[in-house]
């Protein structure tokens, strides 16, 4: 599709057990970002991968947080042992470089998770 | 506390009224964005400002960056309900602008 593409769109997952989150960014951008938001509030930075670089992982709030990026392209966030305070939507967006100038930054519809 | 605070945090206005919601930080960001956000979707980019004192008009849309690139306000002329949404700011930090940070959003409710 021409946007970002998240997957699933809806989790409900229990408590302690592992999730991940697909995110496939558009086509040829360099620079993908995961954030989180939980409801009715702003997003939370979690990650950013820009082309070869080393990611900016410095918004993940704990080591149970990780995302890998394989091939420029397609990325996975992974959160282990699952805790409610995990509830949240988790937002991917792609964008052709990085914002400092204002570069264009798509969003996907994110994706639903609900920790029972 | 958050990098950039935004106020006010809900804003519940009748349609044809004129609204402004503010976006302030003691850093300065290389760039500023605006963006929308409605339920279930993810949020789209309404306006970017890179240079102080800019100012952008989009339509009944006016947005502003201040002069120190601390802070930014945006203006909605003649509200309509289609405005109903959450409205967030989000700067660009950091040596290469990469970070980009989220205010925690204005709620903005237009009735008709």
């Amino acid at each position: 599709g021409a946007g970002v593409s998240q997957s699933p769109s809806n989790k409900v997952t229990e408590k302690g057990k592992d999730v991940e989150l697909r995110c496939d960014p558009i086509s040829g951008h360099t620079a993908l970002y995961w954030y989180r938001q939980s409801l009715g509030q702003g997003l939370e930075f979690l990650i950013y991968f820009q082309g070869n670089s080393a990611p900016d992982k410095s918004g993940l709030p704990s080591d149970r947080f990780s995302a890998e990026r394989t091939g420029g392209s397609v990325s996975t966030l992974t959160i282990q042992r699952t805790q409610q305070e995990d509830s949240a939507v988790y937002l991917c967006a792609s964008s052709s470089a990085g914002p400092r100038k204002g570069n264009t930054i798509y969003f996907g519809e994110g994706s639903w998770l609900t920790v029972v | 506390t958050q990098l950039l605070e935004q106020s006010p945090q809900f804003l519940s206005i009748q349609e044809g009224e004129n609204l402004t919601v503010y976006c302030n930080s003691s850093s300065v960001f290389s760039s500023l964005q605006w963006y929308r956000q409605e339920p279930g979707e993810g949020p789209v980019l309404l306006v970017t400002v890179v240079t102080g004192g800019e100012v952008k008009k989009l339509k009944r849309l006016t947005f502003q960056f201040g002069d120190a690139r601390k802070d930014s306000s945006l203006h909605i002329t003649a509200a309509q309900t289609g405005d109903t949404g959450l409205y967030l700011c989000a700067g660009a930090l950091g040596a290469a602008g990469n970070k980009l940070t989220f205010g925690g959003g204005t709620r903005v409710l237009v009735k008709p």
